[in-house]
C-alpha cells in the first residue's frame, strides 16, 4: 500500500541550528513528491516539489529511491519556521495526494 | 486572485444540526477534494471530485456528502453534526495536468457541541 510516513510528531530545534525533517513512503514507481507548511492557524501551502529541485526559504529536500526517502532540510532554523510540516506523494498525475501526519517543528530561542 | 475560498471560517453546532460547508476555486482546476484535519490525524480525506459531476468517497466519508455544483463549486454537508464531527475542515483543488499538488483553502473551524 502506497504510504508516508514522518516518524517525528514534534521536532525542537534551537535557532541557528540544523533542521532535518524525516520523510520515508512506500511505492515502487516513481512518484511526485512534495513538502506542505502550515503556519499557526492557516492554510497549507506547497513548499517545495522534488520535481522542481528548488530552495524556498533555504529549505531543501532531496528525493533518494534507494532508500525511498525524502527528508526536509535547512542549514540554520529562524524562529519564523515554526510550523506544521506535512510530507506528500501522488503516484502519478491522475492520483489523489497521500500525505502523511505532519511533523511540528518548534524553534526555540 | 483568491484560489480557493471557503466559508464560513469559523461555526458552532448543536448536535443534530445540519449544515453546509462551502468551497469555491477560480483557477479552473478539475480536481476538488474536502479534507478534515484533527490533532495526531493529519489530513483525512473525506471526499473527492475528480472533474464536474462525478464524486468519490475518500478515506472517511461516514456522516458526510458533498455536491460539485459545478466546476468552481464543490460543498460538503453534515446532515446531523456529531461531536466527533468537531474538527478543522480544508477544501483543496488540482489541476492533474502539472506538477504543482493541490492549492488549499483557509479552512472551517467546526465544533459540534
Amino acid at each position: 500500500a502506497q504510504r508516508v510516513t514522518q516518524p517525528e510528531k514534534l521536532l525542537s530545534v534551537f535557532k541557528g541550528a540544523p533542521v532535518e525533517l524525516k520523510c520515508n513512503y512506500s511505492y515502487s514507481g516513481s512518484p511526485e513528491l512534495f513538502w506542505y507548511v502550515q503556519y499557526s492557524r492557516q492554510r497549507l501551502q506547497l513548499l517545495l516539489r522534488h520535481i522542481s529541485r528548488e530552495s524556498i526559504k533555504g529549505f531543501t529536500a532531496d528525493l533518494n529511491k534507494g532508500e525511498t526517502s525524502f527528508h526536509l532540510k535547512k542549514p540554520f532554523a529562524q524562529e519564523e519556521d515554526s510550523a506544521m510540516y506535512y510530507c506528500a506523494l501522488r503516484p502519478n498525475r491522475d492520483d489523489k495526494i497521500i500525505f502523511g501526519k505532519g511533523t511540528r517543528l518548534h524553534i526555540l530561542p | 486572485n483568491a484560489g480557493v475560498t471557503q466559508t464560513p471560517k469559523f461555526q458552532v453546532l448543536k448536535t443534530g444540526q445540519s449544515m453546509t460547508l462551502q468551497c469555491a476555486q477560480d483557477m479552473n482546476h478539475n480536481s476538488m477534494y474536502w479534507y478534515r484535519q484533527d490533532p495526531g490525524m493529519g489530513l483525512r480525506l473525506i471526499y473527492y471530485s475528480a472533474s464536474e459531476g462525478t464524486t468519490d468517497k475518500g478515506e472517511v466519508p461516514n456522516g458526510y456528502n458533498v455536491s460539485r455544483l459545478n466546476k468552481r463549486e464543490f460543498s460538503l454537508r453534515l446532515e446531523s453534526a456529531a461531536p466527533s464531527q468537531t474538527s478543522v475542515y480544508f477544501c483543496a483543488s488540482s489541476d492533474r495536468q502539472t506538477s504543482y499538488g493541490y492549492t488549499f483553502g483557509s479552512g472551517t473551524r467546526l465544533t459540534v457541541v
